[in-house]
């Protein structure tokens, strides 16, 4: 099992810019979720999906933010236009939901916006 | 889901047992508690979790209190890869919406 995959590991651009952070959940898990990690605020969650559907995104810091899941395999974070403080580690888990079901992260995209 | 209290960093020898504690005063009776890890530049890691019974697994023991208001996660024999922030988490399992709430956990540098 390849794990969870995120791509790009490393993203730089400059503030204004469209950004999209893509995720690959573990084949078989039906919910997936986007994490934000910075110094000043840790790790937080931004939005997860059940079954491709977002269920909860209240994580989502305003409107420039969004995130689809068009099916089982694929998610993407996008962020348009991008933000200096927007700069952070965006991590992507999934898990196969049910009782206890531990999630299993990605290594995580670094994003800099200058 | 309750809040947890954790110390914010802590020292352990290598090769010896690293103790972690973990409050969680205001712990429900449904509520489980869940441990994970960050090593330096990955994404964290599940460790453990349970509700009321001690639990251990090829990683780690969670020994929790019987009124459950707190809790310790046991290396036995700490590594140097063992450094990592850890995070003590406690939530309601459901069959959907299982997410995480991420505290400051305890940064546990294990030393030669």
């Amino acid at each position: 099992d390849a794990g969870v995959i995120q791509s790009p590991r490393h993203e730089v651009t400059e503030m204004g810019q469209e950004v999209t952070l893509r995720c690959k959940p573990i084949s078989g898990h039906n919910s997936l979720f986007w994490y934000r990690q910075t110094m000043m605020r840790g790790l937080e969650l931004l939005i997860y999906f059940n079954n491709n559907v977002p269920i909860d995104d209240s994580g989502m810091p305003e409107d420039r933010f969004s995130a689809k899941m068009p099916n089982a395999s694929f998610s993407t974070l996008k962020i348009q236009p991008s933000e200096p403080r927007d700069s952070a580690v965006y991590f992507c888990a999934s898990s196969l939901e049910g009782s206890r079901a531990e999630q299993y992260f990605g290594p995580g995209t670094r994003l800099t916006v200058t | 889901d309750a809040k947890t209290t954790q110390p914010p960093s802590m020292d352990c020898a290598e090769g010896r047992a690293a103790n972690l504690p973990c409050n969680h005063s205001t712990i429900s009776g449904n509520e489980y508690v869940y441990w994970y890890r960050q090593i330096h530049s990955q994404g964290p890691q599940y460790i453990i979790h349970g509700l009321k019974n001690n639990e251990t697994n090829e990683m780690a023991s969670l020994i929790i209190t019987e009124d459950r208001k707190s809790s310790t996660l046991i290396l036995p024999h700490a590594t140097l890869r063992d450094t990592a922030v850890y995070y003590c988490i406690v939530r309601v399992d459901r069959n959907a919406g299982n997410m995480l709430t991420f505290g400051g956990g305890t940064r546990l540098m294990v030393k030669p």
